[in-house]
């Protein structure tokens, strides 16, 4: 059974990082791109970023350039997102995705529960 | 970016009852969209992808179609669990984009 947890989310105030992780489990990680993608209370989803299988390659929406981090470490199994100088409008639930394989890899075939993560004073 | 217009913002229907969602794209996407289900506090499902393609273990109440600007997504009768949002998002262009979203709620 496929499963993907988050954690680290939590309240931090703006200007301060935070790291999430996605703990994958039941598939072969390092065959699939992943993703962060974000749900702020109450709105709609919006993709953040995404890794390739070998972490040669990353891609990010413009809000979080040059802020957030992707990365992996396909030996543990493991998706990070490493989030500095945070605002208020990065406050949402984090979810963590799997990418269908190729040539469907930019679809969510999987989801994590998702983290919450607030910005605020 | 690709913008991801969803009609109609909320779908008052009841069980049994057909529904019709809409999502338009500017520009065009060619087949590749997907369609997703979200309930209260839980995370999004995935239902089809490129425009037509039934997902691992959705019923076949669940049907895309479309390409171009122009996609929908068709249940057939409603059954009380798929009461919910839901979500058409595009892999043609980075960044993925996705649509605000149509509700349907039981009427």
């Amino acid at each position: 059974e496929v499963q993907l947890v988050e954690s680290g989310g939590g309240l931090v105030q703006p200007g301060g990082s935070l790291r999430l992780s996605c703990a994958a489990s039941g598939f072969t990680f390092s065959r699939y791109w992943m993703h962060w993608v974000r749900q702020a209370p109450g709105k709609g989803l919006q993709w953040v970023a995404k890794i390739k299988v070998d972490g040669s390659e990353e891609e990010y929406v413009d809000s979080v350039k040059g802020r957030f981090t992707i990365s992996r470490d396909n030996s543990k199994n493991s998706l990070y997102l490493q989030m500095n100088s945070l605002r208020a409008e990065d406050t949402a639930v984090y979810y963590c995705a799997r990418g269908m394989l190729a040539p469907h890899d930019r679809f969510f075939e999987f989801w994590g529960q998702g983290t919450l993560v607030t910005v605020s004073s | 970016e690709i913008v991801l217009t969803q009609s109609p913002a909320t779908l008052s229907l009841s069980p049994g009852e057909g529904a019709t969602l809409s999502c338009r794209a500017s520009p065009p996407i060619s087949i590749y969209l997907a369609w997703y289900q979200q309930k209260p506090g839980q995370a999004p499902r995935l239902l089809i992808f490129d425009a037509s393609n039934r997902a691992t273990g959705i019923p076949a109440r669940f049907s895309g179609s479309g390409s171009g600007t122009d996609f929908t997504l068709t249940i057939s009768s409603l059954e009380p669990e798929d009461f919910a949002v839901y979500y058409c998002q595009q892999r043609h262009t980075w960044p993925l984009t996705f649509g605000p979203g149509t509700k349907v709620d039981i009427k």
